[in-house]
């Protein structure tokens, strides 16, 4: 069993263009969550997604930013129009049911130029 | 307000001796976890405790939750130098559950 599949793992872009990052959950789990990480910090809630919905995104800016889980393919979390200030890590995490267990991926490190 | 802070920030011993990080949180919650980051790299999920448990245990690791207190502690004993790592708590709280609130770990440094 595959665990948490992140994509790319480095992703370099310049100000203004579109960052996609995808997230492919562990085999039966439903529930996919995104985080981002700053360098020295601990992970910032991002939103949670289950198949097709969106349940808590009250972490996520309120503009440039979405996320997506359809119900066939990966997550997606995109960022339009970078800045800097998006450098970071972004993990994606997932889980069989809610309250469990987050298993989380590679990560993707994002540098925007 | 942080949910989920770790104590000390940074915690530097030698192999061989115990190490104990601590976590304090502001709200109740669902579960907490522990997790470990080597630099660099992705979260390895180490312990779920549910906030109805006390304590558990995991191979060296044990962990405890004191509700009434709303805290946690990671103990890790006979450190190894691989031992070296971030280590995070991660609490699922009651309305928001689903989500975890990290705070910004402890840095563990395991000397040969």
């Amino acid at each position: 069993n595959a665990g948490v599949m992140q994509n790319p793992r480095h992703l370099v872009r310049r100000r203004g263009q579109e960052a996609r990052l995808r997230c492919s959950p562990m085999k039966g789990h439903s529930h996919v969550y995104w985080y981002r990480q700053l360098p020295e910090e601990g992970l910032k809630f991002m939103v949670y997604l289950q198949k097709e919905n969106i349940i808590d995104e009250s972490g996520m800016p309120k503009e440039r930013f979405s996320a997506e889980f359809p119900k066939e393919g990966p997550s997606i979390l995109r960022i339009q129009q970078v800045v800097r200030g998006d450098s970071a890590a972004y993990f994606c995490a997932s889980s069989p049911h809610r309250q469990e267990t987050q298993y989380f991926g590679p990560g993707t490190r994002l540098l925007v130029l | 307000s942080q949910q989920g802070e770790e104590d000390p920030q940074a915690l530097s011993i030698q192999e061989g001796e115990n190490a104990t990080m601590n976590c304090s949180y502001k709200t109740s919650i669902n579960n907490l976890q522990w997790y470990r980051q080597n630099s660099g790299r992705g979260l390895v999920h180490l312990i779920l405790i549910r906030s109805n448990e006390r304590e558990k245990h995991s191979g060296r690791l044990r962990v405890t939750l004191d509700t009434s207190k709303k805290s946690s502690s990671l103990l890790i004993t006979a450190s190894r130098a691989a031992d070296t790592a971030s280590y995070f708590c991660a609490t699922d709280a009651g309305t928001n559950a689903g989500k975890s609130t990290f705070g910004d770990g402890t840095t563990l440094t395991v000397k040969p």
